[in-house]
């Protein structure tokens, strides 16, 4: 069964500095998607950023990057200059194998995220 | 709608009652996922829709719960004869269908099973 990892249940840091929210994954098949969500204590989960196997580039959106290492099955998430209001959990997700529309998407247990001021 | 609306928001009830819950998606949206998500964690995979058809059910915990979306769009989650294990937030997600595509979540049903 493919299968998600967050390390990390939870990270303090320092507003306005970076930090970088891991994720690993595990899958045999060579197609593949991976997402980013922001669930703040409102409880919705918000859309942050996607991934393709195949993407030569790794995603950028806003301050949000993400450091895609294929061959150690990666994806950590990078927030640059944090603020106040990224203090959230953050779930790693994928799109399961065979990679099509018809396939589920499952999410890691989540890193906490608090932003000191 | 402008996003994906879920009722009830809140939900108690007591053990051994069936309870119903709805999912509204976006107008359009093809796709649509039931998550379970317990408190401090991540959500967990229930079952997924593409129009009316039921895709995967293979998260669905027992026979107790039961899923469907018979015109291909609201959805109803039911749960029969609760436990208080099935206390939880129950999240439903909807996207237009494409494999890369993000999903747009409803802010949940949560469910208090006593």
């Amino acid at each position: 069964a493919q299968k998600i990892t967050q390390t990390q249940p939870g990270m303090f840091v320092q507003e306005k500095e970076a930090v970088t929210l891991d994720c690993t994954y595990d899958t045999s098949d060579p197609s593949y998607g991976l997402f980013w969500y922001k669930q703040p204590s409102s409880g919705e989960m918000i859309f942050l950023i996607y991934q393709g196997s195949y993407d030569q580039q790794n995603a950028t959106e806003g301050r949000y990057s993400l450091n895609f290492q294929k061959a150690r099955k990666s994806a950590n998430l990078v927030i640059s200059a944090s603020q106040l209001g990224d203090s959230a959990m953050y779930f790693c997700a994928m799109r399961e194998p065979p990679y099509s529309s018809a396939s589920k998407i499952i999410f890691g247990s989540g890193t906490r995220l608090s932003i000191r001021p | 709608g402008a996003g994906v609306s879920q009722s009830p928001r809140y939900k108690v009830a007591k053990r051994g009652q069936d309870v119903a819950l709805r999912c509204d998606p976006i107008s359009g949206h093809v796709s649509l996922f039931w998550y379970q998500q317990a408190l401090g964690q991540g959500p967990e995979f229930l079952t997924y829709f593409q129009n009316e058809a039921q895709l995967d059910k293979s998260g669905l915990p027992s026979d107790r719960f039961f899923a469907e979306r018979p015109e291909g769009s609201v959805s109803t989650l039911k749960i029969q004869r609760t436990q208080q294990e099935d206390s939880a937030v129950y999240l439903c997600a909807s996207s237009q269908g494409q494999k890369n595509e993000k999903l747009f979540f409803g802010s949940g049903t949560q469910l208090s099973v006593l």
